[in-house]
């Protein structure tokens, strides 16, 4: 069966470190992968877009990998803050551009 | 401002009654989606609409029902038929291709 997997425990860090959560998938074939903040008790803020073909891609402290052969984004914050507290989704392409499967997210705690 | 609007924030419900929930978006955007979120799990879809006037089940359909008569609204109605209707609801659009989805701030619902 189809499966998202991300790390289920939440992650702490100290501020200035920087903070790898990881995103693993099966049996699927995605065109793109999205990453996603959402913050307790609001909807998803998307933060990075990375396709198939490519991969890393970089967005101001944010880095997100994609290895196709491995089935495995990973998302990267560095020089984290306690603002970047927040769970983080990835959710894959499917079914074209049409629909996005979404993992259940890591909760980032990053401590002063 | 462009965005997307959900409303109420907060909508309790006794068993047996039907409640529709309503999404808004300004951002000219064909796709709309409607997902559940529950505590630990990922993001499910229920509905989703390409273009007015057509909509397609998600993995989650049995017990809600919606409706796209306008491009700029796509409310959900959570029928009594759904077995478990307490959930956190999110509202999403797309403007196309392999685009980013904007999310609603959702609708916590309460079955009382």
């Amino acid at each position: 069966s189809q499966k998202i997997e991300q790390n289920s425990e939440a992650l702490n860090i100290q501020e200035g470190k920087t903070a790898t959560l990881t995103c693993n998938y099966t049996n699927y074939s995605p065109a793109y992968l999205q990453w996603y903040r959402q913050d307790p008790g609001r909807g998803p803020v998307f933060l990075l877009l990375i396709r198939e073909n490519e991969k890393e891609k970089r967005k101001e402290r944010l880095k997100v990998t994609f290895d196709t052969t491995l089935k495995q984004s990973l998302f990267h914050i560095t020089a984290s803050q306690p603002a970047d507290s927040a769970t983080y989704l990835c959710a894959l392409a499917t079914g074209g551009y049409n629909k996005l499967i979404f993992g259940a997210g890591t909760r980032l705690a990053v401590h002063p | 401002d462009g965005g997307i609007t959900q409303s109420p924030k907060y909508l309790f419900r006794k068993e047996g009654q039907n409640v529709t929930l309503s999404c808004e978006q300004n951002l000219n955007h064909d796709a709309m989606y409607w997902y559940r979120q529950d505590p630990g799990q990922g993001l499910r879809l229920i509905y989703y609409s390409q273009i007015v006037n057509d909509f397609q089940k998600g993995d989650i359909a049995e017990g809600y029902s919606v409706s796209r008569e306008k491009k700029e609204s796509f409310p959900l109605t959570v029928t009594s038929a759904q077995k478990n209707p307490t959930a956190f609801y999110l509202c999403a659009s797309r403007a196309g291709g392999p685009d980013t989805q904007y999310f609603g701030p959702g609708t916590r619902l309460t079955v009382l």
